[in-house]
């Protein structure tokens, strides 16, 4: 069975750093594209970005270049997406996504991370 | 303001028959890409609900049904049930931005 289990929520202040993980399982995890979607409170889905942990390919969403970093280890089969200086409009329910092309569909999503950034 | 365009809402009694729209253009869904819809319940992740324009994953009942034209796609749910109750989302992929791309949601209510 495919599953993506993704880190707990996280509370921080504007200005920390974070990373929260996706845990792949269940499928090749090196053959499958996993991506990230926000969902701000009372909002839409909006893609952010995607890897390829097969080469460490990485794609981002032009409204979130620059903002945000997803990375991948293989060797625990799990991805990443950190934010280096959080702010308080990054607070949003983060969902992880699989693949298995560009331009293809989100097959299977995690549970979601919900961030909260508040003083 | 979302690449692809929904109607923010709509409605129905149990029983009856609806419809969800989603308007793209020439660099999405009007170059060829596939649309896709999610519904995601109440307090829930999002969930596959068709794929490829008209698919339905295993375990999706057959009263959702997706179609595509031009720069447009549907999805048509029949015999509405009060479990289908939730927010619809289409999606595709844009040539211009290189990147997947989501429509702003629609909220299905069974009166």
């Amino acid at each position: 069975e495919v599953q993506l289990v993704q880190s707990g929520a996280e509370v921080k202040k504007p200005g920390e750093s974070l990373k929260i993980s996706c845990k792949g399982s269940g499928y090749s995890f090196t053959s499958y594209w996993i991506g990230w979607v926000r969902q701000m409170p009372g909002k839409g889905l909006e893609w952010m970005g995607i890897i390829y942990p097969g080469d460490s390919d990485t794609r981002y969403s032009p409204s979130f270049q620059g903002q945000v970093t997803i990375s991948a280890d293989r060797s625990i089969s799990t991805a990443y997406l950190q934010w280096s200086s959080l702010k308080a409009s990054d607070t949003a329910m983060y969902y992880c996504v699989s693949a298995w092309a560009v331009a293809s569909y989100f097959d299977y999503w995690g549970q979601g991370t919900l961030v909260t950034v508040s003083s | 303001q979302s690449v692809l365009t929904q109607s923010p809402s709509v409605s129905g009694a149990p029983g009856q028959r609806v419809t969800i729209s989603c308007t793209g253009s020439s660099s999405n869904i009007g170059a060829g890409y596939d649309v896709h819809w999610y519904q995601q319940l109440p307090g829930t992740a999002p969930k596959l609900l068709i794929y490829g324009n008209s698919n339905r994953p295993s375990g999706v009942p057959a009263r959702f049904s997706g179609s595509k034209s031009g720069t447009s796609a549907s999805l048509a749910i029949t015999g509405l049930q009060a479990e289908d109750e939730a927010d619809y989302y289409c999606q595709s992929y844009d040539s211009s931005l290189s990147g997947w791309v989501f429509g702003g949601g629609t909220k299905l209510t069974v009166l």
